[in-house]
């Protein structure tokens, strides 16, 4: 069975750093594109970006590149999302998903159970 | 540019049918779309797959009640004998080579 296991809500100040992580098991990590996704309170979901473990091959979204940076380490089939200072505006549910083909960047088929990131003063 | 468009909102008694409408921007109706599901606070769930052909792929332990189709640029999801469970916001998801989009969603109320 493919889980994808996010680690726990983070309460951080503005300027703060951090990085949620998303760690991959029943599948073959390094073969599937895994990505993350905002949702802000009360909103819709919101592509970050995508990231290829087997060669690190990353797509962002233009609304996001350059505020966050996404990552994986294969070894421990875990993949990463991080800020290098929050905003309040950073508030919002951060999920991750597999794409559904090996290799293929198409179609989300699992998600994590997401992960709660407030950030305030 | 990419982009999948839903109306926001739909309604729907008990034990009817509803279908949801996810279209794909101009030269782009060659595209699959993908639909997800989010329960009241819970994350999304895949449903299924649908292809410019209209054949489509379920998620594992999706009901035989969701369906999905397909006509020029307009992707479908049909959901019917509609339960209670099934009130949730719907999400059509496509993708490009380098790009993943989201619709903005539609709220379905089972009345």
């Amino acid at each position: 069975e493919v889980q994808l296991v996010q680690s726990g809500a983070e309460v951080k100040k503005p300027g703060e750093s951090l990085k949620i992580s998303c760690k991959g098991s029943g599948y073959s990590f390094a073969t599937y594109w895994i990505g993350w996704v905002r949702q802000m309170p009360g909103k819709g979901l919101e592509w970050i970006g995508i990231f290829y473990p087997g060669d690190s091959d990353i797509r962002y979204s233009p609304s996001f590149e350059g505020q966050v940076t996404i990552s994986a380490d294969k070894s421990i089939s875990t993949a990463y999302l991080q800020w290098s200072s929050l905003k309040a505006s950073d508030t919002a549910m951060y999920y991750c998903a597999r794409c559904s083909s090996v290799g293929a960047l198409n179609n989300f088929d699992s998600w994590g159970q997401g992960t709660l990131v407030t950030v305030s003063s | 540019q990419l982009v999948v468009t839903q109306s926001p909102s739909a309604s729907a008694s008990l034990g009817a049918s509803v279908k949801f409408t996810c279209t794909l921007s101009s030269g782009h109706s060659n595209y699959a779309i993908a639909w997800h599901q989010q329960q009241p606070e819970k994350g999304p769930r895949f449903l299924m797959k649908v292809n410019k052909d209209g054949s489509h792929n379920k998620g594992d332990g999706i009901p035989d009640r969701f369906s999905g189709s397909s006509s020029g640029a307009e992707r479908y999801l049909t959901i019917s004998s509609l339960q209670s469970e099934d009130e949730a916001d719907y999400y059509c998801q496509t993708w490009g080579t380098s790009i993943q989009v989201f619709g903005g969603g539609t709220k379905l109320t089972v009345l």
